[in-house]
């Protein structure tokens, strides 16, 4: 079945600690997302990218770097430079960018602080 | 100010009423929207979306656009117990159509 799989599904980091959550996805999608949620809240933009080898900040970018080297894979790493790491992170994708093309989106990671 | 807004409730309906969930906007510009639905400890799963102004209908669900008032609602009928969940009102924009989302709505239908 094609679909976005995350991994690992719940992840604790320690004080100082750089952690990568993956999201992978067989839908030969060319646009993925990265979104955080906080409780109570609705989804915020982390980083996106809509090609191979390229991606772009959102609106909360900073504590976080990504990588796209793989049309089906983009990974994103949580610096210790993140101070407040705990949240719900979702990957959406999509397969372009017309107006009615909409994003699904992976199963989630949880992450604490330990 | 917000780009997309919505009650935050929570939202109670009995279970068979129609439930009211909306939406503003601040962008002129959006050109479609999308509703997402959200269970308790899951991620979004896409439900409706709509770009036209008026309404669109898919079983017991209808989205209202009205691009004037830069409002987008979604109506549910004959609301059942599983449709308790939080719906997401989520604007695409930018070059990569990112999407803008509300904080949502918590609909708990009581049976």
């Amino acid at each position: 079945d094609g679909g976005i799989t995350q991994s690992p599904k719940y992840l604790f980091r320690k004080e100082g600690q750089n952690v990568t959550l993956s999201c992978e996805q067989n839908l030969n999608h060319d646009a993925m997302y990265w979104y955080r949620q906080d409780p109570g809240q609705g989804l915020r933009l982390i980083y996106y990218s809509q090609i191979v080898n390229d991606f772009q900040k959102g609106d909360i970018a900073e504590g976080y770097s990504v990588s796209r080297e793989k049309k089906e894979s983009f990974p994103l790493t949580v610096t210790s430079a993140q101070k407040n790491p705990t949240a719900f992170y979702l990957c959406a994708s999509s397969s372009g960018t017309g107006r009615n093309q909409p994003q699904h989106f992976g199963d989630g990671t949880r992450l604490s602080i330990l | 100010q917000k780009e997309v807004e919505q009650n935050s409730g929570p939202l109670s309906v009995p279970e068979g009423a129609i439930a009211s969930l909306n939406c503003t906007y601040s962008d002129r510009g959006s050109q479609s929207f999308f509703w997402y639905r959200q269970y308790s400890g899951k991620s979004p799963e896409l439900i409706m979306f709509i770009y036209s102004n008026g309404d669109k209908e898919d079983g017991r669900f209808t989205a209202q656009l009205n691009k004037a008032s830069q409002y987008v609602s979604l109506l549910i009928r004959d609301s059942q117990p599983s449709d308790s969940a939080t719906y997401l009102c989520a604007v695409p924009s930018g070059s990569a159509r990112q999407l803008t989302f509300g904080s949502g709505t918590q609909l708990t239908v009581l049976p």
